[in-house]
């Protein structure tokens, strides 16, 4: 069965300190790994998504990693505006046409 | 339209009370899914549909729930005789093609009493 677990639930920083997220899964046969931003009281947006181990992508102050086991998002330099839970979630071969399997994700809070 | 639009935003129903949540995908988008959202967890699949055809409707809870979209544009999320444990954002997405880079509507939240 394809799982997503992520790590840690919460994290708290503060404005500048850099850090990283971490996305581990299993999955039989990977067609991609997804990363998501959600705001409270919205649906998730989407940021990157990575198709094999080595595949690295950067967009402003986030960097996306993966390996054949698990993916991390890199935080440079966060703001407060970086604050949201930020969700992981693999697209398999099998399993159902085309669905995510999400995990909980991570609750960043970028402080002043 | 710009993005998914999902209707009602807020929902009270009390228990026994049938629902229906509506989902407005983004013009042209083939593929639109639906996704239940518990309040500290990820999305949870519950249905996928291509075009009027729905294909993957394995994540369905229970036979209370029941999805249709028989144009191929507006989908509708029906769930009968609510129960307290269908308390949830409802989230609709959806993509172009079959890939993985989903437009997700802000959701339904349904309260049941």
């Amino acid at each position: 069965e394809d799982q997503v677990t992520q790590s840690p639930e919460a994290l708290r920083l503060q404005e500048g300190e850099s850090s990283s997220l971490n996305c581990s899964y299993t999955v039989s046969g990977l067609r991609g790994l997804f990363w998501y931003r959600q705001d409270p009281g919205k649906g998730p947006e989407f940021l990157f998504t990575l198709y094999s181990a080595g595949e690295e992508k950067e967009k402003e102050r986030l960097k996306a990693t993966l390996t054949k086991k698990e993916s991390f998002l890199h935080i440079t330099a966060p703001k407060p505006e970086d604050s949201a839970t930020y969700l992981c979630a693999v697209q398999g071969y099998t399993g159902g046409y085309n669905k995510l399997i999400f995990g909980a994700g991570t609750r960043l809070a970028v402080h002043p | 339209g710009a993005g998914v639009s999902q209707s009602p935003r807020y929902k009270v129903a009390k228990r026994g009370q049938d629902v229906a949540l509506r989902c407005d995908p983004i013009s042209g988008h083939v593929s639109l899914f639906w996704y239940q959202q518990a309040l500290g967890q990820g999305p949870e699949f519950l249905t996928y549909f291509q075009n009027e055809a729905q294909l993957d409707k394995s994540g369905l809870p229970s036979d209370r729930f029941f999805a249709e979209r028989p144009e191929g544009s507006v989908s509708t999320l029906k769930i009968q005789r609510t129960q307290q444990e269908d308390s949830a954002v409802y989230l609709c997405a959806s993509s172009a093609s079959g890939s993985g880079e989903l437009f997700f509507g802000e959701g339904s939240r349904l309260t049941v009493l």
